[in-house]
């Protein structure tokens, strides 16, 4: 069985500063799936980013990249020049065992504030 | 090229009735999952389809069922309806047969039970 905890409920950031998600998940699985989602308010969820564990360099795209610890079982997730369309919650996940079954985190909600 | 479609968007129900709830996937996704959201709860996995063929199964009562079309459109349903079933139920679709793809999610419908 998988887990995915979120120990942030809520979490604000200036507007173009940094912010640090963070997630730790367990696994008995050697291969698996980590994401992020974003669910922004009353819209669909979309995918954010998305790390395959068997590769050690941190996935990125554009303002947003992971720092995947796989011993430590980490994978935060680090939004640079925070926009006010950030303004989101957040979902940690991840996907093992050969199907389409995702286990998500609480979440976060983040603000961001002008 | 169309997004995932869920419908209803809203619906009201009474104790004890059924619903049913309609998934088209992204053109050309064959696998279709369904998750649970609630404030108290976050997401949680109710099943995944696939080629219509349920692969995968979360822990959620017999009451709770699903099916899969030739087209790869879903339905959802929930029978004798309980209060606790007041939840926004969201659709997700991928073009991967295996886990980490990317999951594409409808707007979701949201059951209010009264």
């Amino acid at each position: 069985a998988q887990t995915v905890t979120q120990s942030q409920p809520e979490m604000s950031v200036q507007e173009a500063e940094t912010v640090t998600l963070s997630c730790t998940y367990d696994t008995s699985e050697s291969d698996y799936y980590l994401f992020w989602y974003k669910q922004p308010p009353s819209r669909q969820m979309i995918l954010v980013i998305r790390q395959e564990a068997y590769k050690q360099q941190n996935a990125t795209e554009n303002r947003f990249s992971v720092n995947f610890q796989k011993a430590a079982k980490s994978f935060s997730l680090k939004i640079s020049d925070s926009q006010l369309g950030d303004a989101a919650m957040y979902f940690c996940a991840s996907s093992s065992g050969g199907y389409q079954k995702v286990t998500f985190g609480t979440g976060t909600k983040l603000q961001v504030i002008p | 090229k169309a997004g995932v479609t869920q419908t209803p968007r809203y619906l009201i129900k009474t104790r004890g009735q059924q619903v049913t709830l309609s998934c088209s996937p992204i053109s050309g996704h064959r696998s279709v999952s369904w998750y649970q959201q609630t404030p108290g709860q976050g997401l949680q996995f109710l099943f995944e389809y696939f080629s219509e063929t349920q692969r995968n199964k979360g822990n959620f009562p017999g009451r709770f069922s699903g099916r899969q079309f030739s087209n790869s459109r879903s339905e959802m349903n929930v029978s004798t309806l309980e209060l606790g079933d007041s939840a926004l139920y969201l659709c997700a679709s991928s073009s991967f047969s295996g886990s980490g793809g990317e999951l594409f999610f409808g707007e979701g419908s949201r059951l209010t039970v009264l």
